[in-house]
């Protein structure tokens, strides 16, 4: 049964710093990886879907990477900004190419003025 | 991007009642939308695979008889919580995919479910 751990659960950073959010997952079989903006009490905002033939994506001062081998996966954020503030979620498919995902807690992030 | 639109956005509603909540995708069709349900500080755990046409496939430990789902076209699904408790409340939300197996994962808002 696949697994999905991140860490870690909270962040807080002042402006401007460039964080790690780490991602982890059980079964290294998986078809990509996705990761996921939630502001409170609000809906998803999909942020970098990697393939499994992929190592990087990158969007903006967003790039994640994944390792399947070791299942782990990083998103790193540049320059932060107050308005990144947000619980930043991983997800990966729960077998093969299935739609349906299996999520990470989250990671809180707090980027103070 | 693929819009995907969730209604409502929260809904109080007293312990024993039924409330809808509806999915709908925007632009473009889905054959399958996906059930979420997410509790405070814990994560999106899947309730149930929608499918347009066809009975609804539940996740384990999910009561069918009590959220029934409703895929009546292909840009629309609801999930009716029957007989609601406080135990229900909790943060619905559904995702569906403009295609497949290569694709984004597109959710709705969520829709906040307090139940008094």
């Amino acid at each position: 049964k696949q697994e999905v751990t991140q860490i870690p659960a909270a962040l807080s950073v002042p402006e401007g710093e460039n964080l790690v959010l780490n991602c982890s997952f059980t079964d290294s079989a998986i078809y990509n990886l996705q990761w996921f903006r939630q502001d409170p009490g609000k809906g998803l905002t999909s942020l970098l879907l990697i393939q499994s033939s992929q190592r990087e994506q990158t969007s903006g001062r967003l790039n994640a990477s994944l390792d399947k081998s070791s299942g782990r996966s990083t998103l790193y954020i540049a320059a932060s900004q107050p308005g990144d503030s947000a619980t930043y979620l991983c997800a990966v498919p729960t077998q093969g190419g299935s739609e349906k995902l299996v999520f990470g807690k989250g990671t809180k992030l707090t980027v103070n003025p | 991007g693929a819009v995907v639109s969730q209604h409502p956005s929260w809904v109080i509603c007293k312990s024993g009642t039924s409330v809808k909540i509806e999915c709908r995708s925007l632009d473009f069709q889905a054959t399958t939308m996906f059930w979420y349900r997410q509790f405070p500080k814990q994560s999106l755990m899947l309730m149930a695979t929608s499918n347009e046409g066809s009975k609804a496939t539940y996740e384990q430990g999910v009561e069918k008889d009590k959220f029934l789902i409703n895929h009546a076209s292909l840009t629309l699904s609801t999930l009716t919580v029957t007989s609601a408790h406080p135990e229900d409340s909790s943060f619905y939300i559904c995702s569906a995919s403009p295609s497949w197996p290569v694709s984004d994962a597109f959710f709705g808002q969520g829709t906040r479910l307090t139940v008094v």
